[in-house]
C-alpha cells in the first residue's frame, strides 16, 4: 500500500510566520502534488512536481512555494503567512499521470492567527 | 474552462436506502472521472476509476457511471450503512498531463 505522511495535523501560526508543510511518500512516485481544500471549494492545486527539483504551478501559486530534493519529499512553503492561508492542505502523490489514481496524505490543518 | 460541480452538496438519508450521487462537468473532453472519499478531517481515498472509453466501473457496494456527451457522472451506492458518511468528491482529468479539475463534494450521512 501507498503510504503518504505529512508532517503535522494541526499547525497554529503567527501572521508573518515562515511556514513549512512537509509530505513524504514510500512508493517512488514520480508525481507529487499540494493542495488546499476550503469549504465550498473542492480541492484546488497550488503545485505539482514532476521529478525532482522540477516543479510547475497550480491555480493558486501566489504566496506559497514549494521545494523537493528527493524523490520522496515535497515540501510546501508559505513564506509569509497570511490569515487567508488558513486552510487545510492535502499533499497527494501518483506514479504516472491523471491516468492513475492519486494517493492522499492525511492534510494538515493551519490555522494562521 | 473545465468545471465539475456536485448536486446537493450535502445528503441526509435512512441506513438500507438505495442512493446516487450526482457530478456534473461542462467540457465533454475528458480523459477520465474519479470518484473519491473523504472522512472528516483525513485525507482523500480513491474509490473508483472511470476511464473517458467506459461507461461504468463498480466496486462492491459502488457503481459509477459515465455519460460523457450529457456531462455527467453518477455515483450508485446500494444498501447504504452508517459507515458510508463521508464526503464524496469526483475529480475530471483532463488532456494535460497531470492536473484534475475538483468538484466541491456532496457530504453524505447516512442515518441508522
Amino acid at each position: 500500500d501507498v503510504k503518504v505522511t505529512q508532517s503535522s495535523r494541526y499547525l497554529v501560526k503567527r501572521t508573518g510566520e515562515k511556514v513549512f508543510l512537509e509530505c513524504v511518500q514510500d512508493m517512488d512516485h514520480e508525481n507529487m502534488f499540494w493542495y488546499r481544500q476550503d469549504p465550498g471549494l473542492g480541492l484546488r492545486l497550488i503545485y505539482f512536481s514532476y521529478d525532482v527539483k522540477m516543479k510547475e504551478k497550480g491555480d493558486i501559486p501566489e504566496g506559497y512555494s514549494v521545494s523537493r530534493e528527493k524523490k520522496e519529499r515535497f515540501s510546501l512553503i508559505l513564506e509569509s503567512a497570511s490569515t487567508n492561508q488558513t486552510s487545510m492542505y492535502l499533499c497527494a502523490t501518483t506514479s504516472g499521470g491523471v491516468e492513475e489514481t492519486q494517493y492522499f496524505g492525511p492534510g494538515t490543518r493551519l490555522l494562521v492567527l | 474552462k473545465q468545471e465539475v460541480t456536485q448536486i446537493p452538496a450535502a445528503l441526509s438519508v435512512p441506513e438500507g436506502e438505495n442512493l446516487v450521487l450526482n457530478c456534473s462537468f461542462t467540457d465533454s473532453a475528458i480523459y477520465n472521472l474519479q470518484w473519491f472519499r473523504q472522512d472528516p478531517g483525513k485525507g482523500l481515498t480513491s474509490l473508483l476509476l472511470i476511464q473517458s472509453s467506459q461507461r461504468e466501473q463498480t466496486s462492491g457496494r459502488l457503481n459509477a457511471s459515465l455519460d460523457k456527451s450529457s456531462g455527467r457522472s453518477t455515483l450508485y451506492i446500494a444498501a447504504s450503512q452508517p459507515g458510508d458518511s463521508a464526503t464524496y468528491l469526483c475529480a475530471v482529468g483532463t488532456d494535460s498531463n497531470y492536473q484534475l479539475i475538483w468538484g466541491a463534494g456532496t457530504k453524505l450521512i447516512i442515518k441508522p
